[in-house]
């Protein structure tokens, strides 16, 4: 069974910095894309950061470019995403998520595995 | 980049009722479209893929449609575990974006 246990949200203050972990398990991380979802209170979805599988580059929001990084651990099968000089907009769930690229129907792309997310909020 | 809209925003029903939200690109996005159930309190779960896909142990009540730039999502028959926010998420070009959403209550 494919679990994501996200950790490391809490308050934060605007202008610190928090790193969010994402432990991983029941398939082989390696193989997968992974990225950052989003969603501030009452609100809808957005997508914050992706990271691919074997070349490890990086996309970013414009909204978190700059400020916030993606990275990965496979030898651990932990994503990670460092948030530096949060904004109150940044208050959010938290959502790590696997991508999957490859279906029955063929390749594909879509979000489907999702960890039930840890709450970030920026305040003084 | 590309931007979604969703419609309604909001929508109550009656069990038994079929429920259609549609989802608009502002360019063709061919098929790279994706339908996510989200209910309170909880994670997003993937419905459909690729615009038309069943994803696996989704009931078949769901189901989608669509092409270029106009997508619909249809619930044949509202079920009490139905009730929760549906969005739709283009994945053709980056940034990744979802629809806004469109939340199923009941009437």
């Amino acid at each position: 069974e494919v679990q994501l246990l996200e950790s490391g949200g809490g308050l934060v203050k605007p202008g610190g910095s928090l790193r969010l972990s994402c432990a991983a398990s029941g398939f082989n991380f390696t193989n997968y894309a992974m990225t950052w979802v989003r969603q501030a209170p009452g609100k809808g979805l957005e997508w914050v950061s992706l990271i691919r599988a074997f070349t490890g580059t990086t996309n970013y929001a414009d909204s978190v470019k700059g400020r916030f990084t993606i990275s990965r651990d496979n030898s651990k099968n932990t994503l990670f995403l460092h948030m530096n000089s949060p904004r109150a907009e940044d208050t959010a769930i938290y959502y790590c998520v696997r991508v999957r690229l490859f279906c029955k129907t063929g390749s594909c792309n879509n979000f489907d595995s999702w960890g039930q997310g840890t709450l970030v909020t920026v305040s003084s | 980049d590309i931007q979604m809209t969703q419609s309604p925003s909001s929508l109550s029903a009656s069990v038994g009722d079929r429920v259609t939200i549609t989802c608009q690109a502002s360019q063709d996005i061919s098929t790279s479209l994706n339908w996510y159930q989200q209910k309170p309190g909880r994670a997003p779960q993937l419905l459909i893929y690729d615009a038309s896909n069943l994803e696996t142990g989704v009931p078949s009540r769901f189901s989608g449609s669509g092409s270029g730039t106009d997508f619909t999502f249809t619930i044949s028959s509202l079920q009490p575990e139905d009730i929760a926010t549906y969005y739709c998420q283009q994945y053709d070009d980056l940034p990744v974006r979802f629809g806004p959403g469109t939340k199923v209550d009941f009437k």
